[in-house]
């Protein structure tokens, strides 16, 4: 079964700094990757995703991640954080099936401060 | 293009009471799911629709049932609603491109099960 790991529930990052998300995945095949964000109260918005392509994916609003094979690993990477960066953040893999079920990661809530 | 939209944004109900989410999407796609979001445990899938006129359960599907009422409209019921139920659930939809399951989700309803 494919799974997610956000090793970060919570990350504090001041404004203008880099921001590190991290996430794990666990799959027997090779993977579809996505990060999603969900700024408060709102749905659920892609960033950017990971089909076999690149490694290197690059997102909306400055975001990009990283497919590392050989750590099982996603990260997602900004190098300077603006406030409204401010949301949760779900790494999601592909089940892999016909149906295009998804797996989601527990979340990791980024707080900016000025 | 209004993309997932979904009624009503709010909901309180009594223990016992029954409900049901509406959730319509105008972009053609043949997949639509029902993700509940709880805190800390990401997003779960209660039951999902590959096409129309079929339906099946997810990870959480007890409780819960579903209409596929047709390609454009999928409907959760709550039969008889309780506590553990309070929730903000979420419809998605994906055109499954080849399974790949980039998914798009509308903005929720908060439900509240007293």
């Amino acid at each position: 079964a494919q799974s997610v790991t956000q090793l970060d529930s919570h990350v504090s990052v001041s404004e203008g700094t880099p921001v590190l998300l991290r996430c794990n995945y666990s799959s027997s095949y090779s993977p579809s990757l996505f990060w999603y964000v969900q700024h408060p109260n709102k749905g659920l918005q892609l960033l950017l995703k990971y089909t076999s392509a690149a490694t290197l994916v690059k997102g909306i609003n400055g975001f990009e991640a990283e497919f590392k094979k050989s750590e099982t690993s996603f990260h997602l990477t900004k190098p300077s954080a603006h406030m409204s960066d401010a949301a949760e953040y779900f790494c999601v893999v592909s089940t892999g099936d016909s149906w295009g079920k998804l797996q989601f990661g527990a979340g990791t809530q980024v707080v900016v401060t000025p | 293009n209004a993309g997932v939209t979904q009624t009503p944004k709010f909901q309180v109900l009594k223990t016992g009471q029954s409900m049901t989410l509406q959730c319509a999407q105008d972009m053609n796609h043949n997949s639509m799911y029902w993700y509940r979001q709880d805190p800390g445990m990401g997003l779960r899938l209660i039951y999902y629709s590959a096409s129309e006129g079929t339906t099946d359960k997810g990870e959480v599907p007890n409780g819960y049932n579903v209409s596929r009422l047709n390609k454009r409209e999928f409907s959760l019921r709550l039969e008889s609603a309780a506590p553990s139920q309070t929730s903000v659930y979420f419809c998605a939809s994906s055109p499954l491109a080849g399974g790949i399951g980039e998914q798009f989700f509308g903005p929720g309803t908060r439900l509240t099960v007293l």
